[in-house]
């Protein structure tokens, strides 16, 4: 089977730009979930989607959003970009919900300038 | 709010000495904790769950209620073990929500 696959992988954007992210998940997936990681804080979570629905989100601002389509693939959006959400963001599948069993893309390094 | 702490940013060891990777949580129910490892150049990969009580690559991890602790260990450390490694737990119930550590360097030195 294939793995996560995320793109873009890089991307440069500036202050006060949007960017959307795209997550496939391995075939058969329905659980996708999404991850800030930066060098200082780690993996952060950022919002878990079950089915087409957002099951759980974290403590980022409403500047971040997300969906997922009805093949599972998932989608991110940042709006009005800030310097310091220049990070890795990581998407990951997992068969089912609850598993805690992660299966993790190569992510998209953002770069805001 | 659940909480995981793994306390050392890096740790260095010898090959062939044991190695203690530490992880500590906070969380009100019952979790379910794990250790991810990301080798260099490759993506984050589940190396093993608590529940599963098995040993990776030679590796265990016990969960200590009592101390709320998860910590990584391995008896002879081998230079193909030098990654980074992520403890993370799992909420009980609900949605899943898995919170991760900010994650310790192990080096292991020829």
């Amino acid at each position: 089977k294939a793995g996560v696959t995320q793109t873009p992988r890089y991307l440069i954007k500036t202050r006060g730009q949007q960017v959307t992210l795209s997550c496939s998940p391995i075939s058969g997936h329905r659980s996708v979930s999404w991850y800030q990681q930066t060098p200082g804080q780690g993996l952060q979570f950022l919002f878990e989607y079950f089915s087409e629905t957002q099951r759980n989100k974290g403590n980022f601002p409403g500047r971040f959003s997300g969906r997922q389509f009805s093949n599972s693939r998932s989608e991110m959006n940042v709006s009005t970009l800030e310097l310091g959400d220049s990070a890795l963001y990581l998407c990951a599948s997992s068969p089912i919900q609850n598993t805690g069993e992660l299966f993790f893309g190569e992510g998209s390094r953002l770069t805001v300038l | 709010a659940q909480r995981v702490t793994q306390p050392e940013k890096l740790l260095s060891v010898f090959k062939g000495a044991p190695v203690e990777l530490k992880c500590n949580y906070s969380y009100s129910g019952s979790p379910e904790l794990f250790w991810y490892v990301q080798y260099s150049r490759q993506r984050l990969q589940l190396l093993l769950r608590h529940i599963s009580r098995e040993s990776i690559k030679g590796f265990t991890a016990d969960l200590n209620k009592g101390e709320t602790s998860f910590h990584l260990k391995k008896p002879f450390a081998q230079e193909e073990d030098s990654a980074m490694y992520y403890c993370a737990l799992k909420t009980s119930g609900g949605y899943q929500k898995v919170t991760f550590g900010t994650g310790t360097k192990l080096q292991v030195i020829p």
